[in-house]
């Protein structure tokens, strides 16, 4: 059974701190995987991956993968209020449906 | 991205009745799915709707309680049927664009579900 486990669950910080979330994964047929923001309901897409090695970044956010490791990670650096938020990993394993993690709650404090 | 609308945002419903959600796409899209977030846990998928034909649905989801149309490659509709507490939850409509790479895919605002 394909399974994403993200770390930590939680998390809280100070603003300007500099953050790392986990994400691992065991799929049988990897073929991309995918980073949101969940603030209130919806999730908001962020990043997909899909490559080793290559750095996907968008403003203070960057993430990157492994495949041969079977993780990622999202790094946001100067934290600020606003990305308080869950933050969930999700995998494509061939042609079927997300795999999601549980996410990172994380909470920036000012 | 795709511009993605659902109706309702939010409902309270009474025990045994049930809801409707439509979930509205600005585009065509080759698959629309629909997930349930209930309350501090992560995204469960309940099915793949299917244009013109019966929805795909996960384990632990049947037809009968979760009844999905989609008529169009733009619309489609989630019913959650005989509503208990259990069924309080976010309800999340998502699409994978046409002619856009498969792997991407997006959600639309939510429809927040109270059950009395």
């Amino acid at each position: 059974e394909d399974k994403v486990v993200q770390s930590p669950l939680s998390l809280v910080v100070h603003e300007g701190d500099t953050v790392t979330l986990n994400c691992s994964y065991e799929v049988t047929n990897f073929r991309s995987l995918l980073w949101y923001k969940q603030e209130k309901k919806a999730p908001t897409f962020l990043f997909m991956l899909t490559s080793s090695g290559i750095e996907k970044k968008s403003g203070r956010l960057s993430s990157i993968l492994d495949k041969k490791e079977l993780f990622s990670i999202l790094n946001i650096t100067a934290t600020q209020t606003g990305d308080s938020a869950v933050y969930l990993c999700a995998v494509r394993s061939g042609n079927t449906p997300l795999v999601f993690g549980k996410g990172t709650r994380l909470s920036v404090i000012a | 991205s795709a511009v993605i609308s659902q109706k309702p945002s939010r409902d309270i419903c009474q025990r045994g009745t049930s809801l409707t959600i439509q979930c509205q796409v600005d585009s065509q899209v080759t698959m629309m799915f629909w997930y349930r977030q209930q309350p501090g846990q992560s995204l469960t998928l309940i099915a793949t709707a299917n244009q013109g034909s019966e929805a795909t649905y996960e384990s632990g989801f049947v037809i009968d309680k979760f009844p999905i149309s989609r008529p169009n490659l733009t619309f489609s509709t989630l019913t959650v049927s005989n509503m208990s507490p259990e069924d309080s939850s976010i309800y999340l409509c998502s699409v994978v664009p046409s002619g856009r790479f498969y792997n991407e895919q997006f959600f639309g605002p939510g429809t927040r579900l109270t059950v009395l």
